[in-house]
């Protein structure tokens, strides 16, 4: 099983300051066939189902607001929060589509300081 | 508007058996892959499994901690997705989403159902 880390487990940033998520996957979810990393980004806010901010590493879905990126390949990624709003305070968890079983992270908290 | 809603959840003594269903709109159900993913209370999200669409033989994958106890089925002709869960155990608490997407994530979700296994 690819196994997703993420870090750290809960973040306190200002608002409109920058919040940085990190995942790490076990194994490689880089599909060469397509040279697309099969690694998507998640925002769940209580009582709510996730929503979809970022697919294939770093493809932003339709509709999230351009302070929300995604970046990495390989192994190790990243969820930017360029300048955070106070209704980004949510959980965030990676997942990965590379192999099943599919895998999330554990998720990282977002508050405000 | 691509919409699902889930139904079925509720409360089974350990051992016993529920289903779940998941009726999907607004999208063509018999083009996708749907996927069952679920979060005990406080927790994060753990993936049950999934079934192809026909065109992909629909064939099924399964999590190892529910792999031989649950079952999951789609009826295209009626839009509705199911999971029969046998066997409870009281860790299989937990809200069930159903989902779907492929490589470019899961970009649907239902609202989810509470299924609690409690003697």
């Amino acid at each position: 099983d690819i196994v997703m880390t993420q870090s750290p487990d809960s973040l306190a940033v200002s608002l409109g300051e920058r919040a940085t998520i990190n995942c790490k996957s076990s194994q490689s979810v880089l599909y060469s066939s397509n040279n697309k990393n099969f690694l998507s980004w998640y925002q769940q806010k209580p009582g709510r189902p996730p929503k979809l901010l970022i697919y294939w590493a770093s493809t932003r879905e339709s509709g999230v607001p351009d302070r929300f990126s995604g970046s990495g390949s390989g192994t190790d990624f990243t969820l930017t929060i360029s300048s955070l709003q106070a209704e980004d305070v949510a959980v965030y968890y990676c997942q990965q589509f590379y192999g099943t079983p599919l895998t999330f992270g554990g998720g990282t908290k977002v508050e405000i300081k | 508007e691509a919409q699902l809603v889930e139904s079925g959840g509720g409360l089974v003594k350990p051992g016993g058996s529920l289903r779940l269903s998941c009726e999907a709109s607004g999208f063509t159900f018999s083009n996708v892959w749907m996927t069952w993913v679920r979060q005990a209370p406080g927790k994060g999200l753990d993936w049950v499994g999934r079934i192809k669409r026909k065109t992909d033989g629909e064939t099924t994958d399964y999590a190892a901690p529910v792999k031989g106890r649950f079952t999951i089925s789609r009826d295209d002709s009626r839009n509705m997705l199911y999971l029969q869960m046998n066997s409870l155990k009281t860790e299989d608490t937990a809200v069930y989403y159903c989902t779907t997407g492929m490589s470019e994530g899961f970009a649907i979700w239902g609202q989810g159902t509470m299924v609690t296994v409690s003697s």
